[in-house]
């Protein structure tokens, strides 16, 4: 079982609809990355945190310490969206990223 | 502000040949990660540095691998001799610490 397991694998949505992507993981971690990546493109860090809540624009993560869980919520979401959204955490004291096999999202008009 | 800088974008090659990527952080960060990337599948880390000390090579094929970070600020990497195997893409990382993530463009890398 890897360590960091995200939902869905595939994800496919109408323009406007609201999105979630879920992120669970199986270690202590000290802090979370979500990232984007473009067919073709570089990795874009949308949001790092290890408590809480941020938001940025459409974009909202969320996670719970306790839990072991953290999602990402696409308000709105628009073609442009499409992409695949990575779930990342540092594990232990050393600066050790451990990724999910991330989530492509196709959104359509 | 300029981003990581990575070179070549694309690289096609005969196996067996070598080839050096090179990568130029963010001005500050002293934390570079070198990265390969299958298609469909997560970014794997092969060497992480900390300033110009390689403190996290344990995935590194260092058979054929190898990378520098001279003066701790751009980075090489290189593969020598390469194999079919090789082909993916190698992304180029900076961070102050274990701050927010940023990312080069990549440099795809085609064994033939």
């Amino acid at each position: 079982k890897n360590e960091v397991e995200q939902s869905p694998q595939n994800l496919t949505a109408q323009e406007g609809e609201f999105i979630t992507i879920n992120c669970s993981y199986s270690v202590g971690i000290s802090a979370l990355h979500w990232l984007q990546q473009h067919p073709g493109g570089g990795i874009v860090s949308l949001f790092m945190l290890s408590s809480g809540k941020k938001k940025h624009g459409r974009l909202i993560a969320t996670i719970n310490i306790q839990e072991k869980h953290s999602s990402l919520h696409i308000t709105a979401s628009h073609p442009r969206d499409s992409a695949v959204y990575i779930c990342a955490v540092y594990t232990g004291t050393a600066s050790k990223l451990t990724f999910g096999t991330g989530t492509r999202l196709q959104v359509t008009l | 502000e300029a981003g990581v800088v990575q070179s070549p974008r694309y690289k096609i090659i005969e196996k067996k040949q070598p080839v050096a990527f090179w990568c130029n952080p963010i001005s500050g960060h002293n934390t570079l990660y070198w990265y390969g990337q299958n298609l469909g599948q997560g970014p794997e880390l092969l060497i992480r540095y900390e300033n110009e000390e390689a403190v996290d090579d344990s995935q590194l094929p260092k058979d054929r691998f190898s990378a520098e970070r001279l003066k701790g600020v751009d980075s090489t990497l290189k593969i020598q001799p390469a194999e079919l195997g090789d082909s993916a893409v190698y992304l180029c990382a900076s961070s102050i610490s274990r701050g927010k993530l940023f990312f080069g463009s990549g440099t795809q890398l085609s064994v033939l």
